[in-house]
């Protein structure tokens, strides 16, 4: 138990689908990511939200839209995603001045159909 | 962008001490030097910080040369249960362009 949770842990979703996931942290934290990490590929880091404002980051699709309603939830919005999104989506959380030691959920398996 | 070098994959066998080598050629001078390590289906986890010289804590150590180019993470007389997925992370998260996992080292403990 790292204090991050995710759910659902895994999620199976057509290409037409609108589904959500959700991270919610109990450490106190400031700052809340959101990581893809795909088969034979490094972590990427998609999603940066620090005291509870977006920091930029424009190379992820629009498909894929964050929200974060407060310092200790993080969600994913999906839609019409494809099927190389397939990956598992992790959740990390951090203090906003220590952001370089993150602290992990177990992470959603997502499968695209 | 402050990418990271590691191995791919490294062998080695219950009680011995492992070094894991990371090249960041790149390093910027503000950037610390973090390694996490991941089991399958898990998400990372934090082991070990540094900026320059050695740290060390209760899991392992991180040896740091003068120059910052390459960082060492040791790990003392492994077990079975060390057998994971080892991440060297440069740079800052909040600058995507600069902030790289890499692809991480496999290390295989045997018996």
């Amino acid at each position: 138990e790292t204090g991050v949770t995710q759910t659902p842990r895994h999620l199976v979703m057509g290409m037409t689908n609108k589904k959500s996931l959700k991270c919610e942290q109990h450490l106190g934290h400031n700052a809340m990511y959101w990581y893809k990490q795909s088969a034979k590929k490094p972590l990427e880091l998609m999603f940066v939200y620090s005291l509870e404002e977006r920091v930029e980051n424009n190379s992820v699709p629009s498909r894929f839209s964050p929200e974060c309603p407060n310092s200790s939830h993080l969600f994913l919005h999906l839609h019409t995603l494809q099927p190389e999104d397939s990956a598992l989506y992790l959740c990390a959380s951090s203090q906003a001045h220590e952001r370089e030691t993150q602290y992990f959920g177990p992470g959603t398996r997502l499968l695209v159909l | 962008l402050a990418k990271t070098t590691q191995p791919i994959s490294m062998d080695s066998y219950e009680g011995q001490e492992v070094n894991i080598t990371c090249s960041h050629n790149n390093i910027a001078t503000n950037d610390y030097i973090t390694w996490y390590q991941q089991f399958p289906s898990q998400g990372p986890r934090f082991i070990i910080q540094g900026y320059k010289t050695k740290v060390t804590n209760e899991v392992a150590s991180l040896f740091i040369p003068a120059d910052r180019k390459s960082s060492t993470l040791s790990l003392p007389r492994v077990s079975l249960s060390d057998t994971a997925v080892y991440y060297c992370l440069v740079g800052d998260p909040y600058n995507f362009n600069k902030f790289y996992f890499g692809s991480g080292t496999k290390l295989n403990v045997k018996p």
